[in-house]
């Protein structure tokens, strides 16, 4: 199986500052890392993934870090706003997804 | 392309009782996926499809949960004598292909109360 540790789990930024949130995962094998945005009474939604063969990906203002060696992986908000308000989860996989227990970020105007 | 689609979208039960919830994947997708999601939570899987095969339903509680996809496209997700701490959402997701690296679509779930 694997097991995913993400950090933290309520975070609270001001409008136009950056979030962060991270993961850590167990098993070497899991070469998939989606993230999802998931608003209440709704599904979580795919925003980025990266996979085991690069290092970052961006993509309108998120960016996510992947260290392979440290078996860590990260997810940047840049120049957040009221609407990045939500659940974020982190996922890793090698044929199944395993999430994250969710990160609630509130973008405070 | 209409996405993937459950119902009911939420069900009210007493303890002991049985539910369905049923899920139509997005068209040619040959992988389907159940999840339950407690109350701030992490989605966490139960079973999963390949077309009509079980992939993995090492996460479902044999004894009163079971799923099927007969044909390889719908599935059901049936509880059987329901307890209290299956109040969730109970995810479906879809894939084009399995093996862990495809984007997985999911549903707008399905929120049980288990009074």
């Amino acid at each position: 199986g694997e097991q995913v540790e993400q950090l933290p789990s309520i975070l609270r930024v001001q409008e136009g500052s950056s979030a962060s949130i991270n993961c850590t995962y167990e098993n070497s094998a899991s070469n998939y890392f989606p993230w999802y945005k998931q608003e209440p009474g709704e599904n979580p939604k795919l925003i980025i993934d990266i996979r085991s063969n690069m290092e970052r990906k961006q993509t309108q203002g998120l960016i996510v870090l992947l260290d392979k060696k440290a078996k860590r992986f990260s997810l940047h908000i840049t120049d957040t706003q009221p609407g990045d308000s939500a659940m974020y989860f982190c996922a890793a996989s090698y044929n199944v997804l395993y999430f994250g227990s969710g990160t609630k970020l509130t973008v405070e105007p | 392309e209409a996405g993937v689609t459950q119902s009911p979208r939420y069900a009210v039960l007493q303890e002991g009782q049985a539910v369905s919830f049923w899920c139509d994947p997005i068209s040619g997708h040959d992988t389907l996926y159940w999840y339950q999601q407690p109350r701030d939570q992490g989605p966490q899987l139960l079973v999963y499809f390949r077309d009509e095969a079980v992939i993995d339903n090492s996460q479902l509680p044999s004894d009163r949960f079971s799923a099927v996809r007969p044909k390889g496209t719908n599935s059901t997700l049936k509880i059987q004598s329901a307890k209290q701490g299956d109040t969730a959402t109970y995810l479906c997701a879809s894939s084009f292909n399995w093996g862990g690296g495809d984007t997985q679509y999911f549903g707008p779930g399905t929120r049980l109360l288990v009074l």
